[in-house]
């Protein structure tokens, strides 16, 4: 079993519509949860940090945490075609030994 | 946040040689770390480069191949040794800043091919 695990997509939506983003984790112990936003050709872009269960917006942006079921999500709402690109699940345990997912590509149609 | 150098900012290489990587920060930073993406892939960790000692790698990764020096809080090398086609990949620093929780952030990458 992956320690990150992620639907790899591609994931497609119209634009204006609501992105959902998966993410489960098999480490009960974990700490803290992001996700970072990779354009092609870059570098991963820290979008979004939570640590407690329950939801946390951010702009368009919402991320939702159930550490119960090891399970955590983004949603960007009014999904823009700037927003196509791949969604980083990272998960910290102790010590800053951070496991990333596979990633998930997103396609936003115009 | 930080600014976050990496250098080169890519390079072709040839089989058996070796390239050593920079990553220098703007600021004093509490960990350092070197990830390398494969094509398509997502991110693997290397190892923890330790400042005044030697890093902490990750099962997988040994030091001969993938020697790491960090001579203070800002500035960390790595070197990928003896590289062969396998190695081509990108390769990238991150850093967890004194105040900033256990977030990392990333340079903007080596990308390396090997012929």
């Amino acid at each position: 079993q992956k320690e990150v695990e992620q639907n790899s997509g591609p994931l497609s939506v119209p634009e204006g519509a609501i992105a959902s983003l998966n993410c489960t984790y098999s480490d009960r112990v974990s700490q803290s949860f992001f996700w970072y936003r990779q354009y092609p050709g870059k570098s991963p872009e820290l979008i979004m940090s939570i640590y407690s269960n329950g939801d946390k917006e951010d702009g368009r942006f919402t991320a939702q945490l159930n550490k119960a079921s090891q399970y955590v999500s983004l949603l960007i709402r009014d999904s823009q075609p700037s927003d196509s690109a791949t969604y980083l699940c990272a998960v910290n345990n102790n010590n800053n030994d951070m496991r990333f997912g596979a990633g998930t590509r997103l396609t936003v149609k115009p | 946040s930080a600014v976050i150098s990496q250098k080169p900012s890519r390079d072709i290489c040839q089989r058996g040689t070796s390239l050593t990587i920079q990553c220098q920060v703007d600021s004093q930073v509490t960990m350092m770390f070197w990830y390398r993406q494969q094509p398509g892939q997502s991110l693997t960790l290397i190892a923890t480069a330790n400042q005044g000692s030697e890093a902490t790698y990750e099962s997988g990764f040994v030091i001969d191949k993938f020697p790491i020096s960090r001579p203070n809080l800002t500035f960390s090398t790595l070197t990928v040794s003896n590289m062969s086609p396998e190695d081509s990949s990108i390769y990238l620093c991150s850093v967890v800043l004194p105040q900033g929780a256990d977030i990392q952030y990333f340079g903007a990458g080596t990308r390396l091919s090997v012929l």
